[in-house]
C-alpha cells in the first residue's frame, strides 16, 4: 500500500497570508491526524478527523482548522499566520484512530513564514 | 492522564556497540507504547509497538524494546548500532481507557559515529 502522502512537501509565506496543506492517509485508513513539530516545542497535536467529523482538538488557536473528505483525505488551514507558525507539519493516519491502532506518518510540509 | 519523558536529548553510541534510548511513562491504566524514528526533514517511521503479551518487542531495522512495568519504562535497544542509525528517536505512549491521540515524548537524538 501506498504511504500517507502531504502536499506540498515546502511552502514559504508572509505574515497575514493563509495556507492550506493536504494529506492522503493509507487505504483503509479512516482516522487522520495533525501535528505540528518546531525545535522547542517539539510534537504538538493539533486535532483529529474520523468519518469526516473533528473527534479530538489540541490546545491551538482558531486560526488553525482542518476538514475531512468522504474519501479520508484530509486538509488544514492555518489563516493570518504568524512567524511562529513556522513548523514541519505532520498527518498521520491509522485504521480507526482506537486505541491501540498504530499512526503512520507522512513526510510532512515543512511552512515557513517571513 | 498520560505522560512520557525521554531523559536523554543526546545519546552517543561507536558503530558496532550496543544502544539504548531510554523512556519512562505514566498512565492511568494500561499502556500502549510506540517508537518512532525520524530522519532530517523527514515524517516519522514506525519502529515498533508494545500493545500486551512478551515484554521484548521487536521491531523493524533490528531494533527491539523492553517494556518494564514495575519500572514503567520501554527503553529501545538494538545490539550492534549502525552509522545509519543515527536519527531521532521518540517514544510515545497511549492510555488503554484514555485517549485516542497518543503523547510524545521530546525526542532524543541519536548519534553514531564510526
Amino acid at each position: 500500500k501506498a504511504g500517507v502522502t502531504q502536499t506540498p512537501r515546502y511552502l514559504i509565506k508572509t505574515r497575514g497570508q493563509q495556507v492550506t496543506l493536504s494529506c492522503s492517509p493509507i487505504s483503509g485508513h479512516r482516522s487522520v491526524s495533525w501535528y505540528q513539530q518546531t525545535p522547542g516545542q517539539g510534537l504538538q497535536f493539533l486535532f483529529e478527523y474520523f468519518s469526516e467529523t473533528q473527534r479530538n482538538k489540541g490546545n491551538f488557536p482558531g486560526r488553525f482548522s482542518g476538514r475531512q473528505f468522504s474519501n479520508s483525505r484530509s486538509e488544514m488551514n492555518v489563516s493570518t499566520l504568524e512567524l511562529g507558525d513556522s513548523a514541519l507539519y505532520l498527518c498521520a493516519s491509522s485504521e480507526t484512530g482506537q486505541v491501540p491502532d498504530t499512526q503512520y506518518f507522512g513526510p510532512g510540509t515543512r511552512l515557513t513564514v517571513l | 492522564a498520560q505522560s512520557v519523558a525521554q531523559p536523554e536529548d543526546q545519546v552517543k553510541v561507536a558503530e558496532g556497540n550496543p544502544l539504548t534510548v531510554k523512556c519512562t511513562y505514566s498512565v492511568s491504566g494500561n499502556p500502549y507504547l510506540f517508537w518512532y524514528v525520524q530522519y532530517p526533514n523527514r515524517g516519522l517511521q514506525f519502529l515498533l509497538k508494545y500493545i500486551t503479551g512478551d515484554n521484548l518487542v521487536k521491531g523493524s531495522y533490528g531494533f527491539e524494546a523492553e517494556f518494564n512495568k514495575s519500572q514503567t519504562s520501554f527503553h529501545l535497544k538494538k545490539p550492534s548500532a549502525l552509522v545509519s542509525d543515527s536519527a531521532l528517536y521518540f517514544c510515545a505512549v497511549r492510555d488503554e481507557g484514555g485517549s485516542y491521540i497518543p503523547t510524545f515524548g521530546r525526542g532524543t537524538s541519536l548519534i553514531v559515529h564510526p
